[in-house]
C-alpha cells in the first residue's frame, strides 16, 4: 500500500532557482529516502534520513524530517536543467520500501 | 561494481509466450527486489528475496514466477501475461533486508509490452 504522498505533483522552475518538494506519510518509519527517476528508467538513491534525524545535507540537496507531522521536504538549490526528473519519497517501516506518488520537476534553461 | 544490471532493456511478448527477465548485482547485497511501475505511477513491490529465499510475495499473480539461483542473480519468469501487465519492471538490491542505513540500488529496468 502507498505510504508517501508528494506535493506538488508537478513543479516547473527556471535554472538557478530552488525547488522544494514535500512528502507526507501515515505510519511510523525507520527512515525516509528520496529517489530520482529520469524518463521512466531506473531510480537513483539521493539521500536517506533516519527517524531520529531532523535535517541532512548532500551537495545541493537538503532534506528535513518532522516525525511529529509525518512529513519530509527535499530542497534542491541552484537547480540545473539536468535536475529535470521525477522525484519520489520512500518510507521504510518494516523491511521494505514503499514509494509515494512522486513530483515531476521541470527545470528550464 | 556498484550497479544492478537488468536484461533485456525492452521486451515485447505475446500473451502465450514464456519469457524471463534477468537481474544481476555483484555488490554482495543479500536482499533483492522486483518492482512493477506503470506510467506516471510509483513503483509497486512484487517480490523480495533475502539470502536467496523468497521473503515477501505481494499477492502477485502466478503468471509471474520469481527465482533466485544464487546471491548475485534474480530472475522473473513470465507466462501467459495480459496486456495490462505491460509496465517497467525494476530490479533493486540492498545490503540486507531491513537495512536502516543504506538505500536501494536500482537497475535501469525492463520495459515490457504484452501484445
Amino acid at each position: 500500500s502507498q505510504q508517501g504522498e508528494e506535493d506538488p505533483q508537478a513543479l516547473s522552475i527556471q535554472e538557478g532557482e530552488n525547488a522544494t518538494m514535500n512528502c507526507s506519510y501515515k505510519t511510523s518509519i525507520n527512515n525516509l529516502q528520496w529517489y530520482r527517476q529520469n524518463s521512466g528508467r531506473g531510480l537513483v538513491h539521493l539521500i536517506l534520513i533516519r527517524s531520529n534525524e531532523r535535517e541532512k545535507h548532500s551537495g545541493r540537496l537538503r532534506v528535513t524530517l518532522d516525525t511529529s507531522k509525518k512529513s519530509s521536504s527535499l530542497l534542491i538549490t541552484a537547480s540545473r536543467a539536468a535536475d529535470t526528473a521525477s522525484y519520489f519519497c520512500a518510507t521504510s517501516a518494516h523491511s521494505t520500501l514503499t514509494f509515494g506518488k512522486g513530483t515531476m520537476l521541470l527545470v528550464s534553461p | 561494481d556498484t550497479e544492478v544490471t537488468q536484461t533485456p532493456k525492452h521486451l515485447v511478448m505475446g500473451m502465450t509466450n514464456k519469457k524471463s527477465l534477468k537481474c544481476e548485482q555483484h555488490m554482495g547485497h543479500r536482499a533483492m527486489y522486483w518492482y512493477k511501475q506503470k506510467a506516471k505511477k510509483p513503483p509497486e513491490l512484487m517480490f523480495v528475496y533475502s539470502y536467496e529465499k523468497l521473503s515477501i510475495n505481494e499477492s502477485v499473480p502466478s503468471r509471474f514466477s520469481p527465482e533466485c539461483p544464487n546471491s548475485s542473480l534474480l530472475n522473473l519468469h513470465l507466462h501467459a501475461l495480459q496486456p495490462e501487465d505491460s509496465a517497467l519492471y525494476l530490479c533493486a538490491s540492498s545490503l540486507k533486508l531491513g537495512d536502516r542505513t543504506n538505500g536501494y540500488t536500482f537497475g535501469s529496468g525492463t520495459r515490457l509490452t504484452v501484445v
